[in-house]
């Protein structure tokens, strides 16, 4: 069936490092790609999402692009903040559904 | 517009109470979600409605649990007897059209069984 698979975490990075965090999915046909997000206390919100091959998700300084051939929607950025302490979950939409698949989150903490 | 209201934000109960959690949808979304998150499992799908039909309940755990929409505005997600392994955080969750469409969640229900 369909699944999202994400990078284990708790991450820990120092302010302005870069940031990967590696989602595969596995998925018949041409399923939607969303990264959403979950400060403490909070429910989920969207951070970004591709609905096609080659795509590219973007928002506040992510980006994540959908890649067919190798069935990944890593979420990245360039220099992250103390802000961006989350967890991030890779999700999955197919388009022959009414169905989210989320990953199992991954922690991030981001020091001064 | 408000967002996806949940309520109570946090429920504290001994091992066989019935609890009631409640959600309001985004109005104008056409299906509601009920999630349970919990450190071991991760974001759960219990049950999910369209246009006030419980289309899949297949994530309900078991007959314990039970989920209604009685209008378009108002869920509930019912445990009874509540067990201490029930404890977790349940997320209300809409969308408008279809669930390939941007989810918007509530706050949560942070619930504890003693």
């Amino acid at each position: 069936g369909d699944s999202v698979t994400q990078m284990e975490g708790p991450v820990t990075l120092s302010e302005e490092a870069c940031l990967t965090i590696n989602c595969t999915y596995t998925a018949t046909g041409y399923p939607s790609l969303f990264w959403y997000v979950q400060y403490p206390g909070e429910g989920l919100q969207l951070l970004l999402k591709a609905t096609k091959a080659d795509d590219k998700g973007s928002n506040k300084g992510f980006e994540a692009t959908y890649r067919k051939e190798t069935t990944s929607f890593h979420l990245e950025k360039g220099s992250v903040q103390v802000s961006d302490s989350a967890v991030y979950f890779c999700a999955l939409s197919p388009n022959t559904g009414n169905q989210f698949y989320f990953g199992t989150g991954t922690s991030l903490t981001v020091i001064p | 517009d408000a967002g996806v209201i949940q309520s109570p934000r946090h429920e504290v109960t001994e091992m066989g109470q019935e609890v009631t959690l409640r959600c309001k949808p985004i109005s104008g979304h056409d299906y509601l979600f009920w999630y349970r998150q919990t450190m071991m499992r991760g974001l759960e799908l219990l049950i999910y409605f369209n246009n006030n039909v419980p289309i899949d309940d297949s994530g309900m755990p078991e007959d314990r649990f039970s989920a209604k929409m009685p209008n378009a505005s108002f869920s509930t997600l019912k445990i009874q007897p509540s067990e201490p392994r029930d404890s977790a955080v349940y997320f209300c969750a809409s969308s408008k059209l279809s669930a390939s469409e941007k989810l918007f969640f509530g706050s949560g229900t942070q619930l504890s069984v003693l």
